[in-house]
């Protein structure tokens, strides 16, 4: 089966860092999604990625999924506390659009002012 | 944007109670919606697919006689938690798909069994 691997499970950076967070597939990606989440609360949509080779940025972050479809990384630049959360990647499973996403475990950020 | 409401956000209840959970699609029609559970400091797991005037499929290992699935409409589905035990305390968060926005998850139920 299809597992998703985060790395790292968390991280505590100082406000105004660069940070990179990735994720890993046992199996070629369909589509690729980056959530986040605040503890206890539901999941806020980042971005798709569906194309190997993709980048897509919206403010301070950029997601990347290499060109083999099976590596995705999350680049969030001058880090603000507003960014800490738990950031989630998420992929279909098979290959097509199911709905059916698995998750990885989830990467928590920290941002220290 | 495609914005899906869940409710309630936190619920507690009596062991051996129901309770039910509602998740709406506000701005879109969602034939299909999905509902998933969250235990602490882990990651979402699919629990069932909801489809509008059929009946959900479960995953392995869900009860369906437990966790029952109604999607009456192409705005509504809700799932009802039967018999409820403490260990069935977990965080319930339901997403349904948009053309758009992927799929868009509600704001999640914090179900506490006591």
């Amino acid at each position: 089966s299809q597992e998703l691997e985060q790395s790292p499970q968390s991280l505590i950076v100082q406000e105004g860092k660069n940070l990179t967070i990735n994720c890993t597939s046992s199996k070629t990606l369909y589509g690729l999604y980056w959530y986040k989440q605040k503890y206890g609360e539901g999941l806020i949509f980042l971005m798709m990625l569906q194309k190997g080779g993709e980048e897509k940025s919206h403010e301070k972050i950029t997601a990347k999924l290499d060109e083999k479809k099976q590596q995705s990384s999350l680049h969030i630049t001058a880090s603000q506390p507003s960014h800490a959360g738990i950031y989630l990647c998420g992929a279909d499973r098979g290959s097509s659009n199911t709905g059916k996403l698995i998750f990885g475990q989830g990467t928590t950020l920290q941002v220290k002012p | 944007g495609a914005v899906v409401s869940q409710h309630p956000s936190w619920v507690i209840c009596k062991s051996g109670t129901s309770v039910k959970i509602e998740c709406r699609s506000l701005d879109f029609q969602a034939t299909t919606m999905f509902w998933y559970r969250q235990f602490p400091k882990q990651s979402l797991m699919l629990m069932a697919t909801s489809n509008e005037g059929s009946k959900a499929t479960y995953e392995q290992g869900v009860e369906k006689d437990k966790f029952l699935i109604n999607h009456a409409s192409l705005t509504l589905s809700t799932l009802t938690v039967t018999s409820a035990h403490p260990e069935d305390s977990s965080f319930y968060i339901c997403s349904a798909s948009s053309t758009v926005y992927g799929y868009t998850f509600g704001s999640g139920t914090r179900l506490t069994v006591v």
